[in-house]
């Protein structure tokens, strides 16, 4: 079974530019969550989707948004990008994104802001 | 907001040794607390997901316990080898409407040492 994919792996941006990182998922998984990882802040967790409906958001500002397609892909946009954007940004799938399931995770985007 | 903590931050260990790091979490609305290991470079690699209290999960040489009642979990290593040298990370879900979100702890970078 393929694992959780993200595109593209890196990427360099400009302040005040917009950005779209995609994820898919798992093949069955259905929930599908965001999390961004900057040195000293561990992980931190941006939304999930499930079945195409965000189901919770973390505490970033609406610059941060994201969807999910009928596929369970998933893309996220940071508009208005900011220095402090940079940031290594993962996703993970499971299946029903359930407390107990497992979520698998993918290799991750590092987004450089300049 | 949960508060998920994890100590030591880092350690450094020769090969062979063995080693345990602690993960602390909200007693109260316990759902369940996830283990993963970060390589560098790599995605972070599910290791265990505990739910009930008193639980202990083991891995080939690693293991954990969990303690839902005075909210913490252990993560032991056993014999360790450079190829443990990772940062272990816990996460546990929020409650209610946040259960679709884990909190992780900044996680234990573990150095082993040849």
């Amino acid at each position: 079974k393929a694992g959780v994919t993200q595109t593209p792996r890196y990427l360099i941006k400009t302040r005040g530019q917009q950005v779209t990182l995609s994820c898919s998922p798992i093949s069955g998984h259905r929930s599908v969550s965001w999390y961004q990882q900057t040195p000293g802040q561990g992980l931190q967790f941006l939304f999930e989707y499930f079945s195409e409906t965000q189901r919770n958001k973390g505490n970033f500002p609406g610059r941060f948004s994201g969807r999910q397609f009928s596929n369970s892909r998933s893309e996220m946009n940071v508009s208005t990008l900011e220095l402090g954007d940079s940031a290594l940004y993962l996703c993970a799938s499971s299946f029903g994104g359930g407390v107990g399931e497992t979520q698998y995770f993918g290799p991750g985007t590092r987004l450089l802001v300049l | 907001i949960l508060n998920v903590e994890q100590s030591p931050q880092s350690l450094h260990v020769q090969e062979g040794d063995s080693t345990n790091f602690t993960c602390s979490f909200p007693s109260s609305n316990f759902y369940a607390l996830h283990w993963y290991r970060w390589e560098t470079a790599k995605s972070p690699e599910a290791l265990f997901v505990m739910t009930l209290n008193g639980d202990e999960k083991k891995k080939g040489r690693i293991s954990a316990t969990l303690n839902t009642k005075e909210g913490y979990s252990y993560l032991y290593i056993k014999g360790s080898q450079p190829e443990d040298s990772a940062t272990y990370l816990c996460a546990a879900p929020g409650a209610g409407a946040g259960s679709y979100q884990l909190t992780f702890g900044k996680g234990t970078k573990l150095s082993v040492i040849p």
